[in-house]
């Protein structure tokens, strides 16, 4: 079945630093990718997203490339601040799981201090 | 705010209490999703409905839990006889379908339960 795996948490960085979170995926078919955030005590928000291979999402300084030759999605940031802090949650919707639902990895959570 | 919203955002209830959860989603969309999630780990999906149609549930949908989108619009999540492994954050979320791709899905800000 459908599957989505994060490179393991916590992230620590200073500010300014570079980001990369790791995802990869299991699917068959053409899923849709998706990167969501959640704050502490919050609801999860869609960060970016992208429905086909070679397709770059991108919001708030954040990017994912869809790359289908190595199933992965990883985000990206150039220079992370403080608010930035939060964990990101990778997911896919499509494949044999049907676009009626999202299929989420376990999480990785980014600390960026002063 | 136009958002998808939930309530009670906390509730803290004795083991085998029936608890009620209530979604609003946002309103031109048609489908309406129920999500569960645990500390430490992401959001797993319990159920959705399109419309007033429940069309798929999960196998972590235990007989003790039901739920309902009567008129299409709000929705609401039943867990009876609570037990303590029910403790989590249970995560509402609409869309508006559009077919095979592009279906954003945007989420509450939860409701979170524990059971004592």
């Amino acid at each position: 079945g459908n599957s989505v795996t994060q490179m393991e948490g916590p992230v620590t960085l200073s500010e300014e630093a570079f980001l990369t979170i790791n995802c990869t995926y299991t699917a068959t078919g053409y899923p849709s990718l998706f990167w969501y955030v959640q704050y502490p005590g919050e609801g999860l928000q869609l960060l970016l997203k992208a429905t086909k291979a070679d397709d770059k999402g991108s919001n708030k300084g954040f990017e994912a490339t869809y790359r289908k030759e190595t199933t992965s999605f990883h985000l990206e940031k150039g220079s992370v601040q403080v608010s930035d802090s939060a964990v990101y949650f990778c997911a896919l919707s499509g494949g044999e799981g049907g676009y009626n639902k999202l299929i989420f990895g376990a999480g990785t959570r980014l600390a960026v201090h002063p | 705010d136009t958002g998808v919203s939930q309530d009670p955002r906390h509730k803290i209830t004795k083991r085998g209490q029936n608890v009620t959860f209530r979604c609003d989603p946002i309103s031109e969309h048609n489908r309406l999703y129920w999500y569960r999630q645990t500390l430490g780990q992401g959001p797993e999906f319990l159920t959705y409905f399109q419309n007033e149609a429940q069309l798929e549930k999960s196998r972590l949908l235990s007989d003790r839990f039901s739920a309902e989108r009567p008129k299409g619009s709000f929705s609401t999540l039943e867990i009876q006889r609570t037990e303590q492994g029910d403790s989590a954050m249970y995560l509402c979320a609409s869309s508006f379908s559009q077919g095979r791709s592009g279906n954003t899905i945007y989420f509450g800000e939860g409701s979170w339960l524990t059971v004592v």
